[in-house]
């Protein structure tokens, strides 16, 4: 019951931005969109979430279409430390829990 | 501290075997998750616990027994797992009722049945 999808793999040039797209077209009024990012074996690692507006943090920022049915994550100068698996999540609050949807991930690779 | 700690980081058993996975959060999260991510794949969801009680078991089976003794901890026992149960188990935490929590995942046990 995957809510979201993401290509499976993208390059980027270290230095250059790298936009990673997310298309999250059954999305409901309060669900919000989550980045995690997954470095090969490691835990998820937290990058950034919204509900309507763009957002923007030290790591990167989240582009979010009006109709919200897609967004984009933007790593604004890519290092190779980057490179790893990224997860688009639609988040579904219930009360006593919040629960992830993952989509399949994008693998990015930044090439030196 | 956004730290979640888990024990051990690897772990080898064989299918008769008895072993538990530990988890542990000092952020006074109140929710707690289990998942289990196969080579390649995302996260899959195996258990939460909310308030110390278990909310949801997404159809596992019953050789994963999951225990929260208290709102820092959470345990996986195991008992005569498969080969096919080989993963990572991943433990993640977060705040309950507001309407923006993150959960924080742990580095993960990295488990190998034989």
């Amino acid at each position: 019951d995957a809510k979201t999808t993401q290509p499976p793999s993208m390059d980027c040039a270290e230095g250059r931005a790298a936009n990673l797209p997310c298309n999250h077209s059954t999305i409901s009024g309060n669900e919000y969109v989550y980045w995690y990012r997954q470095i090969h074996s490691q835990g998820p690692q937290y990058i950034i979430h919204g509900l309507k507006n763009n957002e923007t943090n030290e790591m990167a920022s989240l582009i979010i279409t009006e109709d919200r049915k897609s967004s984009t994550l933007i790593l604004p100068h890519a290092t190779l430390r980057d490179t790893a698996v990224y997860y688009c999540i639609v988040r579904v609050a219930f009360r006593l829990r919040n629960q992830f949807y993952f989509g399949t991930g994008t693998s990015l690779t930044v090439i030196p | 501290d956004t730290e979640v700690t888990q024990t051990p980081k690897h772990l080898v058993m064989g299918m008769t075997n008895k072993k538990s996975l530990k988890c542990e959060q000092h952020m006074g999260h109140r929710a707690m998750y289990w998942y289990k991510q196969k080579a390649k794949k995302p996260p899959e969801l195996m258990f939460v616990y909310s308030y110390e009680k278990l909310s949801i078991n997404e159809s596992v089976p019953s050789r994963f027994s999951p225990e929260c003794p208290n709102s820092s901890l959470l345990n996986l026992h195991l008992h005569a797992l498969q080969p096919e149960d080989s993963a990572l188990y991943l433990c993640a935490s977060s705040q309950v009722g507001t309407k923006s929590d993150t959960q924080y995942f742990g580095p993960g046990t990295r488990l190998t049945v034989l």
